[in-house]
């Protein structure tokens, strides 16, 4: 089946610090990525989609300037959290498709910020 | 009213047992339907996938659509404690960019 990897899987870091997030499709080329956040016990929010080439599509309540996202590559997306905060620790679930087939998930990144 | 109604649960049944996990929805444009497995701390796996009415057989999985009463179920058969999890369903409209709506997840437990 379609693999997509997410990296890191756990991230500690001091408030005012940026962070990055990768996500890449290893057997497929993905068309549109999307970065989801997920609270305990909570659904998949949807934070932005990003077409290769383009810029991101941010849903409504969602800082783009706070949130970067780069789709540089079919197989490659980045999501940096800039100068993030303690609100801003969450679950951060990248998924990847390939023109209208469903999504793949990758395993997520658990952010902690001190 | 959300757009796609589910049963949080969290939901115990015995090891072998036929677990029924169902989803309502709202929007008529709906045309695909998705069942996800979340493990904890883990993302969403595809489980099905379907189109429009009609079931679809997958191993122990069965997932059913009936647009008519927009109503949608995954049946799980000889459940076993691996399948404890939390099962999302999705949807989304045709058009290769349309937006998936999740629903909020059913916590399953299977006891040995």
């Amino acid at each position: 089946g379609a693999v997509v990897s997410q990296h890191p899987s756990w991230v500690i870091c001091k408030s005012g610090t940026s962070v990055k997030i990768e996500c890449r499709s290893l057997d497929f080329q993905a068309t549109t990525m999307f970065w989801y956040r997920q609270f305990p016990k909570q659904s998949l929010m949807l934070m932005a989609t990003s077409n290769e080439g383009s810029k991101a599509t941010y849903e409504q309540g969602v800082e783009k300037d706070k949130f970067l996202i780069n789709h540089a590559s079919l197989t490659l997306s980045t999501l940096t959290v800039t100068s993030a905060h303690p609100e801003d620790s969450s679950f951060y679930i990248c998924s990847a498709a390939s023109g209208g087939e469903p999504q793949h998930f990758g395993d997520g990144t658990r952010l902690s910020i001190l | 009213q959300k757009e796609v109604e589910q049963d949080p649960g969290p939901l115990s049944v015995p090891e072998g047992a036929i677990v029924s996990l169902n989803c309502t929805y709202s929007n008529s444009a709906f045309q695909y339907f998705m069942w996800y497995r979340q493990y904890s701390r883990k993302g969403p796996e595809l489980l099905m996938y379907t189109y429009s009415s009609g079931n679809k057989e997958d191993g122990r999985f069965t997932a059913q659509v009936d647009k008519s009463s927009k109503y949608i179920s995954l049946f799980i058969r000889d459940s076993q404690p691996s399948d404890s999890a939390t099962y999302l369903c999705a949807m989304k409209a045709p058009g290769g960019y349309q937006k998936v709506t999740f629903g909020t997840g059913t916590k399953l437990q299977v006891i040995p």
